[in-house]
């Protein structure tokens, strides 16, 4: 069964830092393409950003709103994939997903989100 | 950047069919995906690559897509399917690649 446990969330400062972690299950990590997607209290939901396989270099992608404070990366030997989130603003409070990707274009497993309080 | 719009809410009679929407331009050249997501969940997945559903989604679900139009269409509904759904689909040309409807809330009567 492929699980996804995000940890990490919590309350801060605005300007301050935060890392996400993401750990999974139940398939081969390694394999696939992994994404954080969040959803502001009340609002729908917005794709934050997007790491390859190593097959497929491992680069990433980034929303406009998060480019440059946010930055995604993976360790495969773990399982475990991390939102960097640097520089958070009070718009940047959400619940956070991680999630899989399959074929690079949808997220076909989910996480149970962890929220993300940036507040002073 | 890619728009993609939905109706901000459906309400239909049990047993009945519900079909929402997601409009965008030229949308048919795309593939259009479906999540369900109900209060206090994370979504699921229900609808992929426009009309393929993954396993343990009911056969009530069905997705088309032509046109500037997607459609999820979910036949027989049932309370259980009172959520929100939101469609989604990747644009290259887009400042946010995966880029997201602004979800319609599905209200069984």
């Amino acid at each position: 069964e492929v699980q996804l446990v995000e940890s990490g969330g919590g309350l801060v400062q605005p300007g301050r830092s935060l890392r996400l972690s993401c750990t999974a299950s139940g398939f081969t990590f390694g394999d696939y393409a992994m994404s954080w997607v969040r959803q502001a209290p009340g609002k729908g939901l917005e794709w934050v950003g997007f790491i390859r396989s190593k097959a497929y270099g491992g680069t990433t992608e980034y929303a406009a709103s998060v480019k440059g404070r946010f930055t995604i990366s993976r360790d495969d030997s773990k399982s475990i994939a991390y939102l960097q989130m640097n520089s958070l603003k009070t718009e940047d409070t959400a619940v956070y997903y991680c999630t899989r990707v399959d074929r690079g274009y949808y997220f076909d497993y989910w996480g149970q989100g962890t929220l993300v309080t940036v507040s002073s | 950047s890619y728009v993609l719009t939905q109706p901000p809410s459906v309400s239909v009679a049990p047993g009945k069919t519900a079909r929402i929407t997601c409009g965008g331009n030229n949308i048919g050249s795309k593939s259009v995906h479906w999540y369900q997501q109900k209060p206090g969940q994370a979504p699921v997945l229900v609808i992929y690559y426009d009309s393929d559903r993954p396993s343990g989604i009911p056969e009530r679900f069905s997705g088309s897509n032509s046109g500037n139009t997607a459609t999820l269409t979910i036949s027989r509904v049932e309370a259980g399917d009172e959520a929100d759904y939101y469609c989604q689909v990747w644009d290259s040309s887009s400042d946010h690649n995966w880029v997201f409807g602004g979800g319609t809330k599905l209200t069984v009567l």
